[in-house]
């Protein structure tokens, strides 16, 4: 099946700093990455759409400047959490959805990042 | 009023059990529908679709009711290894909108 990748699998960084988070689809490509965020005892919530080459688009709530999203090719996303605070500690998720084939709905997830900022 | 609505966990039942869990979405809109399930501190994986006629897959039978916006999973002959969070997810034109999930957790 479809393979996803994150790296890292978790971070753990000081207040102030900023963390970036890879997304690589591996054996697929993928016009369309989306990154999720998942609290403790809460479900995912999506937080922006990237589309390669294009900007991406973000949830309401969600600030575009703290969440830098970057999709320069057809298996990389990234998501840049810049100047990081304690709130914004969470599981990170990026799934991404086959550009050629696939269900509308089928994404394909990855394994998650673990963000820990203290 | 959340998206998608599922019933507040945990539930805790013995090996054999027969379970259910119940679904409702708000937007009568949404295009497919899904069941996912989710282990503890991993990724969501996809347990199956959700078809308007039903669809079984071994021990797993999943139900649509597009009138009453109503999704359902039942779990039959339930298994240790079925312990983990089941999560009902949505389709917004091309986004998946998750439900907060129930939690399972099946003991000998």
């Amino acid at each position: 099946g479809a393979v996803v990748s994150q790296h890292p699998s978790w971070v753990i960084c000081k207040s102030g700093t900023s963390v970036k988070i890879e997304c690589r689809s591996l054996d697929f490509q993928a016009t369309t990455m989306f990154w999720y965020r998942q609290f403790p005892k809460q479900s995912l919530m999506l937080m922006a759409t990237s589309n390669e080459g294009s900007k991406a688009t973000y949830e309401q709530g969600v600030e575009k400047d703290k969440f830098l999203i970057n999709h320069a090719s057809l298996t990389l996303s990234t998501l840049t959490v810049t100047s990081a605070h304690p709130e914004d500690s969470s599981f990170y998720i990026c799934s991404a959805r086959p550009g050629a084939s696939g269900l509308v709905g089928t994404q394909y997830f990855g394994p998650g990042t673990r963000l820990t900022v203290l | 009023r959340k998206e998608v609505e599922q019933d507040p966990g945990p539930f805790n039942v013995p090996e054999g059990a027969t379970v259910a869990f119940n679904c409702t979405y708000s937007n009568s809109a949404s295009q497919s529908f899904f069941w996912y399930r989710q282990d503890c501190r991993k990724e969501p994986k996809l347990l199956m679709s959700v078809y308007s006629s039903g669809n079984e897959d071994g021990r797993f039978t999943a139900q649509l009711n597009r009138a009453s916006q109503y999704i359902s999973l039942l779990i039959r002959d339930s298994k240790l290894s079925d312990s983990a969070t089941y999560l009902c997810v949505v389709n917004q034109g091309g986004k998946l909108i998750f439900g907060q999930g129930t939690e399972l957790s099946v003991k000998p």
